[in-house]
């Protein structure tokens, strides 16, 4: 099973700064990594997959990079609405699919 | 536009059983691959079960392997999740997802979930 590990767990940010979000996979997965946004009472948000495509209607300020065991979800200015935990997937090798256990973006 | 509602949760004894069932609207149900995830109360994310657009393939996490049964009835659109013998470790949020179509397997659509309470 392949583990996924995302840092910071939490990250202090003010909106229009820009976040840097980690994930680290324990062995290789190409490019088939996704990220979701999830708010509180809502289900998961697809925002990248392939590590750098959007997927419809994600705003260019979301921005996926990386391959192989390290990648980089970046928000280049934050909005209000950004605030919330994202996850990445490594969807290379499955079953299972496996997520990272989060990152919360919250405002400083 | 693409929907999906869950349904069927509740508090259940551990031991007991559970219904899960997942409404999917807004698309050809029938064309797609179709996930169950979990995630415990302030935990992260965890698959659960994976079934195939025609129903031929299943595949289970080994967590819950022998205990829950994935199901669907492309007629009605319906995704199921049956779970016996539950324990107190599947309380949780229980999530259905959309496979993507084609040859990669990310999921790109997810209902908001129902909470499954697992306790005496």
């Amino acid at each position: 099973e392949i583990v996924m590990t995302q840092s910071p767990a939490t990250l202090s940010v003010s909106p229009g700064e820009r976040a840097t979000l980690s994930c680290r996979a324990s062995q290789s997965v190409g490019t088939y990594l996704a990220w979701f946004q999830q708010k509180p009472g809502q289900g998961p948000r697809l925002l990248i997959y392939g590590a750098s495509t959007r997927a419809t209607g994600i705003p260019a300020r979301f921005s996926g990079s990386g391959s192989g065991t390290e990648f980089t979800l970046t928000i280049s200015s934050l909005q209000s609405e950004d605030f919330a935990v994202y996850f990445c997937q490594q969807y290379d090798n499955w079953p299972p699919w496996t997520f990272g256990q989060g990152t919360k973006v919250e405002i400083k | 536009q693409v929907q999906l509602v869950e349904s069927g949760g509740g508090v259940v004894q551990p031991g007991g059983s559970l219904r899960l069932s997942c409404a999917a609207s807004g698309f050809t149900f029938n064309k797609y691959p179709m996930h169950w995830v979990r995630q415990a109360p302030g935990k992260g994310l965890e698959w659960v079960a994976v079934i195939w657009f025609d129903g031929s393939s299943k595949y289970y996490a080994d967590s819950v392997k022998g205990r829950f049964t994935i199901s669907r009835d492309n007629s009605k659109n319906m995704l199921y999740l049956q779970m016996d013998s539950l324990r107190a470790e599947d309380t949780a949020v229980y999530h259905c997802a959309r496979n993507s179509l084609g040859y990669t397997h990310f999921f790109d659509s997810w209902g908001q979930g129902t909470l499954v309470t697992v306790s005496p």
